[in-house]
Formats: structure tokens, C-alpha cells, sequence
């Protein structure tokens, strides 16, 4: 199976900062990378499928760039509602495998 | 809009088989796409069960093979999964979900935790 591998695991942020996760993969997957963001209690929500394109209804402050093993999410101005866990996800190889998340949380 | 809602016991016996139930609504599941499970354990990530295209092929993942089924009814447009031989291991909420191309899940079910205990 691909490892998926992100960093940090959690991190404590403020309103308006700006937020970076990285993903790193145990083999080269080019672009087949999704991340998903969760709320506690929820299921998780698609927010960048193939690494770059953001899903619909998605807000354009989140983007996600990279390629082959490291990729990255970046949240450009943290909002209130975007505290959550964010997972990275590869749908390279069978079977699809995730991070093991990365939790933002309020400084 | 695609709603997806799991249902099924919430506690499973060890040695038993868990049985979930997929109810699909917006949607059928005859029209396309794979329709899947997925699980996450108490605090931690989460890991693909397997899934099920219109046409009833299946894909598991090679981990839990052996004691997965998953199946569809698409006069009722719904699928369901099957876990036999379960441990404490198995503890997860369990989310059925609607995945492109087998992978990318743009649609979720709400979740349905299933504790393994005796």
C-alpha cells in the first residue's frame, strides 16, 4: 500500500493567519491527490481533488499544490469554520489510502 | 441532492458478522459511479473498506478481503456491507460513500459507529 504521511499533526493557529499542511507520499502518484476536511462528529468533506482543483462550493481561500510525492494545502486566511482536521488522500493506487490527519486548532 | 444514510446494529458481538445497510436517495446507484464504505476508528484516520460499481464488480481493500462483502440492491438503491469474524479491531464509525472512479469520495454518509464487545 501507499503511505500517506502529513505534517504537522496538529497545529495552533489564529483568525487570519496563514495555514500550510503538507502530504507526502510513499511512492511518486503525480497529481492523484484529494484532501478532505472533517468536523468532529461529521463525515469528512472533499475540498481539492487532483492535487490542484478545488471543489465546487469550496471557498477559494483553500488551495492545494505539488506534485509526484509532496503536495501541500494551504488555507490563505484562517477563518473560524476552518478549524477541523484536514486529511490527505491518494487515489493513485488500490488501495486508496489517507494521512493520518492534520488537526487546526484555535491558539 | 445525493444523501447517503447508514444503518445497522451498533454493537457487535466479537466472532460475529457486522452488517451495515446504505440507503441512497437523489440518486441512483444504477445510474453510475461506486458506491463505497470507508471506516475510521476512535481518534484515529481513515481507511477504505471497499467498493461496488452499477455493474456489481467489487473492489476491497486487500487488508480486509477475506471478510469483506459488499453487495447492492438497486431496485431499493442500496448497498451493504458485510464484516465477518470481527474483533475489537473493527470498532469504527463506519461511512458509506459515493467515490469517482473508486477513489475520490464526493459524497458522504453521516456516519454510523459500530462498537465490538461482548
Amino acid at each position: 500500500d501507499i503511505q500517506m504521511t502529513q505534517s504537522p499533526s496538529s497545529l495552533s493557529a489564529s483568525v487570519g493567519d496563514r495555514v500550510t499542511i503538507a502530504c507526502r507520499a510513499s511512492q511518486s502518484i503525480g497529481n492523484n491527490l484529494n484532501w478532505y476536511q472533517q468536523k468532529p462528529g461529521k463525515a469528512p468533506n472533499l475540498l481539492i481533488h487532483v492535487a490542484t482543483r478545488l471543489q465546487s462550493g469550496v471557498p477559494p481561500r483553500f488551495s492545494g499544490s505539488g506534485s509526484g510525492t509532496d503536495f501541500t494545502l494551504t488555507i490563505s486566511t484562517l477563518q473560524p469554520e476552518d478549524f477541523a482536521t484536514y486529511h490527505c488522500q491518494q487515489s493513485f493506487g488500490t488501495p486508496p489510502t489517507f494521512g493520518q490527519g492534520t488537526k487546526v486548532e484555535i491558539k | 441532492q445525493v444523501l447517503l444514510q447508514e444503518s445497522g446494529p451498533g454493537l457487535v458481538k466479537p466472532s460475529e458478522t457486522l452488517s451495515l445497510t446504505c440507503t441512497v436517495s437523489g440518486y441512483s446507484i444504477n445510474s453510475g459511479y461506486f458506491w463505497g464504505w470507508i471506516r475510521q476508528p476512535p481518534g484515529k484516520g481513515l481507511e477504505w473498506i471497499g467498493s461496488i460499481l452499477n455493474s456489481g464488480t467489487t473492489y476491497y481493500n486487500p487488508s480486509l478481503r477475506s471478510r469483506i462483502t459488499v453487495s447492492m440492491d438497486t431496485s431499493q438503491n442500496q448497498f451493504f456491507l458485510k464484516l465477518s469474524s470481527v474483533t475489537a479491531a473493527d470498532t469504527a464509525v463506519y461511512f458509506c460513500s459515493r467515490e469517482v472512479g473508486g477513489t475520490t469520495v464526493d459524497y458522504w454518509g453521516q456516519g454510523t459507529l459500530v462498537t465490538v464487545s461482548s
